[in-house]
């Protein structure tokens, strides 16, 4: 089975601008977790999706959201993009709300 | 590869012997743990979890063990191999909530 997947791997960005990162989560897996990783901060909860709905949000600013369709792909998108947006955004994937997450490879984003 | 930590802390191991890796949590509500594995350029792996009414679990080549009194967790390695240099991060969750709370990490270096 397929492990989960993120598109694009990298992305360079200005100040100002907005991304939109893509997240496929393993086959049948219903429950996408969104996560920032950076040196100073590690890892942090952005927020999670499940059936469509956001489910949970970490503490990020309003700048950050994102959405999931009906066959559980996610999106997460940046706005007004900050140097310290700059990070390893990575998602997860788990069967429900209670299943172990399973990670994928990671977006790096660089902002300029 | 991207560095996830820049002052992590660091256990270096020679090849064969075996590693422990420990972390502290402070949520005593916390009721689910795991472990994972990033190497470099890589998303987290997971690599094995434990629930609060256990403390102990093995796996191949890996045990973890839980102490609920002190808030500790440790990750035991038997007979470490250069691949498993990498950073290891524990992990905690508590029922009801799906955001992972993830400690600092720490960088496994094996030496051949």
């Amino acid at each position: 089975k397929a492990g989960v997947t993120q598109t694009p791997r990298y992305l360079i960005k200005t100040r100002g601008q907005q991304v939109t990162l893509s997240c496929s989560p393993i086959s049948g897996h219903r429950s996408v977790s969104w996560y920032q990783q950076t040196p100073g901060q590690g890892l942090q909860f952005l927020f999670e999706y499940f059936s469509e709905t956001q489910r949970n949000k970490g503490n990020f600013p309003g700048r950050f959201s994102g959405r999931q369709f009906s066959n559980s792909r996610s999106e997460m998108n940046v706005s007004t993009l900050e140097l310290g947006d700059s990070a390893l955004y990575l998602c997860a994937s788990s069967l429900g709300q209670r299943g172990t997450q399973y990670f994928g490879p990671g977006t790096r984003l660089l902002v300029l | 590869g991207e560095s996830v930590g820049l002052h992590l802390p660091t256990l270096s191991v020679q090849e064969g012997d075996n590693s422990i890796i420990n972390c502290a949590y402070s949520n005593s509500a916390s009721d689910y743990f795991i472990w994972y594995k990033q190497e470099s350029g890589k998303g987290p792996q997971f690599i094995i979890d434990i629930r609060s009414n256990m403390d102990k679990r093995q796996g191949q080549r890996v045990t973890v063990l839980l102490n609920k009194t002190v808030k500790h967790l440790s990750l035991q390695i038997a007979a470490t191999q250069p691949g498993d240099s990498a950073v290891y991060f524990c992990a905690e969750n508590q029922t009801g909530r799906r955001a992972l709370t993830f400690g600092s990490g720490t960088r496994l270096q094996v030496q051949p």
